[in-house]
């Protein structure tokens, strides 16, 4: 197993399109969460899931923006009617219980144009 | 709410010197503390883990130390090189799923 994977690295949409990541955890890992940066800051958390289960969201994760993970493996994010504030690196982690350290992927970079 | 600040934003060394990270969290209530490594434009790597319970950590020429009373952790960098040149990255895990970060010290070694 290589680590975290995401797909696409780079997307450039227009102002209102809908767009969707994926990210594949490491295969073992049963959490998987999913992080915003912005340049020149820290990643901030949007969401969490434990296996299929979608157990925490941030308040930064409006009503455009949704996560799946259906069968408790990868993980989809989407987020429709885009803005430009939504440019932004999109980060996946995942961890393995009793394990605490995360392990990111490389990230998806989002611009909105 | 947890809030976590690294000093200096950004850091300029020459090759060899040994330097000195800082990272403070305002909520001493910390489960564990991870030190990252992000490069531009590209994801986070994990340099060091250190659990609540624990003093310091090494890895290589890296070692991370944790003193939770005062709510600081150090990440030290031995002879450094311009392959070191990254942004290095704070976060702090409470007893929530979140790992809270900080912005982060811009480094770099010039040959």
């Amino acid at each position: 197993d290589t680590g975290v994977s995401q797909d696409p690295r780079h997307k450039i949409t227009k102002r209102g399109q809908n767009v969707t990541f994926r990210c594949d955890p490491i295969s073992e890992h049963n959490r998987l969460y999913w992080y915003r940066q912005t340049l020149g800051q820290g990643p901030e958390f949007l969401t969490y899931f434990q296996n299929e289960a979608q157990l925490e969201k941030s308040r930064l994760l409006s009503d455009r923006f949704s996560a799946e993970r259906p069968k408790g493996s990868f993980s989809t994010l989407e987020i429709q009617r885009t803005e430009q504030g939504d440019s932004a690196m999109y980060l996946c982690a995942s961890t393995q219980p009793p394990k605490t350290e995360a392990f990111f992927g490389q990230g998806t970079r989002l611009t909105v144009v | 709410k947890q809030e976590v600040t690294q000093i200096p934003a950004a850091l300029s060394v020459p090759e060899g010197e040994n330097l000195v990270l800082n990272c403070s969290f305002t909520d001493s209530a910390i489960y564990n503390l991870q030190w990252f490594r992000q490069d531009p434009g590209k994801g986070l790597t994990s340099l060091l883990l250190i659990q609540s319970s624990q003093r310091e950590q090494t890895s290589g020429r890296l070692n991370a130390s944790l003193d939770k009373s005062s709510g600081r952790s150090t990440l030290y960098i031995a002879a450094s090189q311009p392959g070191d040149s990254a942004t290095y990255l704070c976060a702090v895990k409470n007893s929530g799923y979140a790992l809270n970060f900080g912005k982060g010290t811009s480094l770099l070694v010039t040959p």
